[in-house]
């Protein structure tokens, strides 16, 4: 069966500081990869998504960036964060490249910018 | 514009049938999603319509219709453990899921 791994679980950093939050899929291959972002009290907001190795599209213009180093792993990073940063981090997966299949979500990396 | 529109808050009791609507605008469409979110936790799937009527799994049951941009959310013998927000989301004509801010629904004994 397939499982969707995310790291770490919460995290705080000050603002102006790197980050790097890491997403790992097992059971499947050649997933396509998402990073949606969800402040509180608000729906998911799409921020990268990656149909295979090196192929990343960006949704929102921002200070963060993507990348897919190898065929499950998904990669969310930033320079220097900004306190608009903070919020809960999702990396989902879904099996087909025009994709009517489900998003199956991992457990989420909770950030807060201080 | 594409948008999503659910109510942000209902509440109902426990043991009882509770419906959570949900209006689509989008360019294409290719279904309609559902998914349950507890707090602090990841969303999981619920349902997927994308055909006009009724899906029934358990306690739960989507509806969709198409011609009328709608879709709800059909929870039945509430339980405690249904408290959690409901997302709708609509795949558009590009394959990107359009989603809902969530109905945060409250059950109370």
């Amino acid at each position: 069966s397939q499982t969707i791994h995310q790291w770490p679980a919460t995290l705080v950093q000050p603002v102006g500081s790197p980050l790097s939050l890491e997403c790992t899929v097992e059971g499947t291959s050649n997933p396509n990869l998402y990073w949606y972002r969800q402040a509180a009290g608000r729906g998911l907001q799409l921020l990268f998504y990656s149909v295979g190795i090196g192929q990343i599209s960006s949704e929102v213009p921002q200070n963060l960036s993507a990348s897919r180093p190898q065929d499950r792993q998904f990669i969310l990073s930033s320079k220097k964060l900004l306190l608009s940063d903070s919020g809960f981090y999702l990396c989902a997966w879904s099996t087909l490249p025009t994709s009517t299949d489900t998003q199956y979500f991992g457990p989420g990396t909770r950030l807060t910018v201080l | 514009g594409q948008n999503i529109d659910q109510p942000t808050e209902m509440t109902a009791t426990e043991g009882a049938i509770v419906q959570i609507n949900c209006t689509y605008q989008t360019s294409g469409f290719n279904g309609l999603f559902w998914y349950q979110q507890h707090a602090g936790e990841a969303p999981t799937f619920l349902s997927y319509n994308v055909l006009d009527g009724l899906e029934e799994k358990g306690r739960f049951s989507s509806f969709l219709s198409r011609s009328k941009g709608y879709s709800y959310l059909l929870l039945k013998e509430l339980q405690m453990k249904d408290s959690a927000s409901y997302l709708c989301a609509a795949l558009d004509s590009n394959y990107q899921l359009i989603w809902g801010a969530g109905t945060k629904l409250i059950i109370k004994p």
